[in-house]
Order: structure tokens, then C-alpha cells, then sequence
């Protein structure tokens, strides 16, 4: 198994373009998590999908934040509007929700985002 | 959620055994204890999984009295590759969705 796929690995642009991020869960996976990580703030869950559905959103900064789940494969974060406060590495979890013992989450490698 | 206190940071020596405590007193009657670890430029990975007594893997042992308000992650004659960022983190398990909550994590340094 590939494990999770997040593209791109790294991504530097200005403050006002759009950045989309993608990510590809594990085949099977159910659950679909989006994590921002910076210095200041550590590790945040920004949204999570069940099933392609949308869970719960609260951690989603602001508006300019959206995320979709098309289909059981894939998955997109977009920010638009780009700020600088927005640099951060965004990762990208996926799980077997039910699958028993817990749900161990799987991580991806992470988008490194630099906005200018 | 339960909240969790852990260490900042700890330093360890090659060949030591490491120990770090996580304390999660609100801890909920069908939460598991789950540690991750995350080493620089990756995503966390998971290390070790318990809801009571003890479990071993072959990475870790994992500690859990009988309150379940604390665990201890021991980690056996640690070398320089475990140099990372250690994550303790309650969680329940049940089909409504597992919404972990990373905490600041315990920076272990590990030195020659």
C-alpha cells in the first residue's frame, strides 16, 4: 500500500492566489482528516469526512478555507484567498472508522506552504 | 475531549530507557490511549496503542495504572533515530468519528 498521498510536497505563492491541496487516502479508509501544524500553534484538525460527508468543520480558520471530498479517493483543501498566516504544513490523516480497536489514523507526508 | 499534559521537552543519552508520563484526568470511560510519534519534514506515525494495564510491541511499552488517569510511554535503550516529537492522545472508539486532538507533544533529543 502507497499510504496517503498529498500533493504537492511543497508549494510557495503569493498572498492573494488560490492553493489548492490534494491528498489521496488509503484504499478502503472510510475517515478523512485535515491537519495544520506551524510552530505556534502545533498540530490542528481543521475538518474531517465520513464516508465522503463532511463531519465537522470547526477548526476551519475562516471562510477562505473550504474542503471537499469528492469520492472515497480523493480529496481537496483550498484557500482562497492566500495570506501569509496561512505558511504551514497541512497534512492529511485517513482511518477505518469502526474497524474496532480505536482508529489509528494514518498520516500523509504533508504540503509545505509558503505564501509570500 | 479529554485534555492532556505532557512534558515539553526531555533529553535522553544512546542506550537509555525513556519514559514519558502523560497525564489525561478527564479521561472517558470508552477512550483509548493512543502515542504517535512525528519526526521532522513528516506526518505522526503511530507508535502504540492501550486502554489498560500494559502493551508491548515491539517499538514500545505503553503503561496505563489503574485510574487510566496518566500513561507512561517507555521507550527501551533508545538510539539517535528516536530523536522526535512524542504525542499522547485519548480518544474514544466508537463509529461517531475519532477526533483526535493533538496536545504540544514531548521533543525528545536523544544524544550520543
Amino acid at each position: 500500500d502507497a499510504g496517503v498521498i498529498q500533493s504537492p510536497r511543497h508549494e510557495v505563492t503569493e498572498m492573494g492566489q488560490e492553493v489548492t491541496l490534494r491528498c489521496k487516502p488509503i484504499s478502503g479508509h472510510n475517515s478523512l482528516f485535515w491537519y495544520r501544524q506551524t510552530m505556534m500553534r502545533g498540530l490542528e484538525l481543521l475538518i474531517y469526512f465520513n464516508n465522503n460527508v463532511p463531519i465537522d468543520d470547526s477548526g476551519m480558520p475562516e471562510d477562505r478555507f473550504s474542503a471537499k471530498m469528492p469520492n472515497a479517493s480523493f480529496s481537496t483543501l483550498k484557500i482562497q484567498p492566500s495570506e501569509p498566516r496561512d505558511s504551514a504544513v497541512y497534512f492529511c490523516a485517513s482511518t477505518s472508522l469502526g474497524a474496532g480497536f480505536g482508529e489509528t489514523q494514518y498520516f500523509g507526508p504533508g504540503t509545505r506552504l509558503l505564501v509570500l | 475531549l479529554a485534555k492532556t499534559t505532557q512534558p515539553i521537552s526531555m533529553d535522553s543519552y544512546e542506550g537509555q530507557e525513556v519514559n514519558i508520563t502523560c497525564s489525561h484526568n478527564n479521561i472517558a470511560t470508552n477512550d483509548y490511549i493512543t502515542w504517535y510519534q512525528q519526526f521532522p519534514s513528516q506526518g505522526p506515525r503511530f507508535i502504540i496503542q492501550g486502554y489498560k494495564t500494559k502493551v508491548t510491541n515491539e517499538v514500545a511499552s505503553l503503561f496505563i495504572p489503574a485510574d487510566r488517569k496518566s500513561s507512561t510511554l517507555s521507550l527501551p535503550r533508545v538510539s539517535l533515530s528516536d530523536t522526535a516529537v512524542y504525542y499522547c492522545l485519548p480518544g474514544p472508539n466508537n463509529n461517531a468519528g475519532n477526533m483526535l486532538t493533538f496536545g504540544g507533544g514531548t521533543r525528545l533529543m536523544v544524544k550520543p
